[in-house]
């Protein structure tokens, strides 16, 4: 079973809407990755963190969506208003320290399945 | 820049067949290769990985050889059952400072009964 843990599992939204997922990483994994998983089943990297800090993210990211890792608070990811091409599975994933060998290795939750209507 | 191909976007097995599924990576120097597994309604879970030229990754009767020279990291599975139907992710990390993943297209297989 996945120590990373993502809520909601559903989120259903209309156009326009807030839409906002959680993901709480495995314990002590730093580094946490956000993707959106198409109902093509293909990947697009959203956001990644390190502790607290942005590593990287892609512009659309910076647009309509926010996340933020606080300290000792889960993760968070944030469609400030909703469109019905953001329907897809919310990934949050997460990675031991390091580089490197074993520390290359993404850890993924069970997603948020957000729906706009 | 850095890619996976998997060639098979559907598969369809019968139980006790062998399966193979086609990976191939275009990357610099030696990234780490990877197999997910995604049931429906779940995330991806990591099947193994591979670091090294030649290192063999296994789980779950699932197995796979990085190969350097071919660019390959395919999988195989000498008997399959019907529990292993789901997607199959081919994926590689680079070392670059933000840990760059990159996945392939993702396998369905089914195995009939």
């Amino acid at each position: 079973n996945s120590k990373v843990i993502q809520t909601p599992r559903y989120l259903v939204k209309g156009q326009g809407q807030k839409a906002k997922m959680r993901c709480i990483p495995e314990k002590g994994h730093p580094v946490v990755f956000w993707y959106q998983q198409n109902k093509n089943n293909e990947f697009k990297f959203l956001i990644n963190f390190q502790n607290q800090e942005v590593l990287q993210q892609i512009d659309m990211t910076e647009k309509r969506f926010s996340a933020e890792c606080p300290s000792n608070s889960p993760c968070s990811l944030e469609i400030q208003s909703s469109e019905a091409g953001d329907s897809a599975l919310y990934l949050c994933a997460s990675s031991p320290p390091g580089l490197g060998g074993s520390q290359n290795t993404l850890y993924f939750g069970a997603g948020t399945r957000l729906s706009v209507l | 820049g850095d890619s996976v191909t998997q060639t098979e976007g559907q598969v369809a097995l019968s139980e006790e067949d062998f399966l193979t599924i086609h990976c191939n990576y275009s990357a610099s120097g030696y990234p780490t290769l990877f197999w997910y597994v995604q049931y429906p309604g779940e995330g991806p879970q990591l099947l193994f990985r591979a670091s090294r030229d030649k290192e063999k990754g296994s789980s779950r009767g699932f197995e796979a050889t990085y190969d350097k020279g071919t660019t390959s990291f395919h999988l195989r599975k000498a008997s399959v059952q019907e529990s292993d139907s789901a997607v199959y992710y081919c994926a590689l990390s680079d070392i670059t400072g933000y840990q760059n993943f990159y996945f392939g297209k993702g396998t369905s297989l089914t195995v009939i009964p």
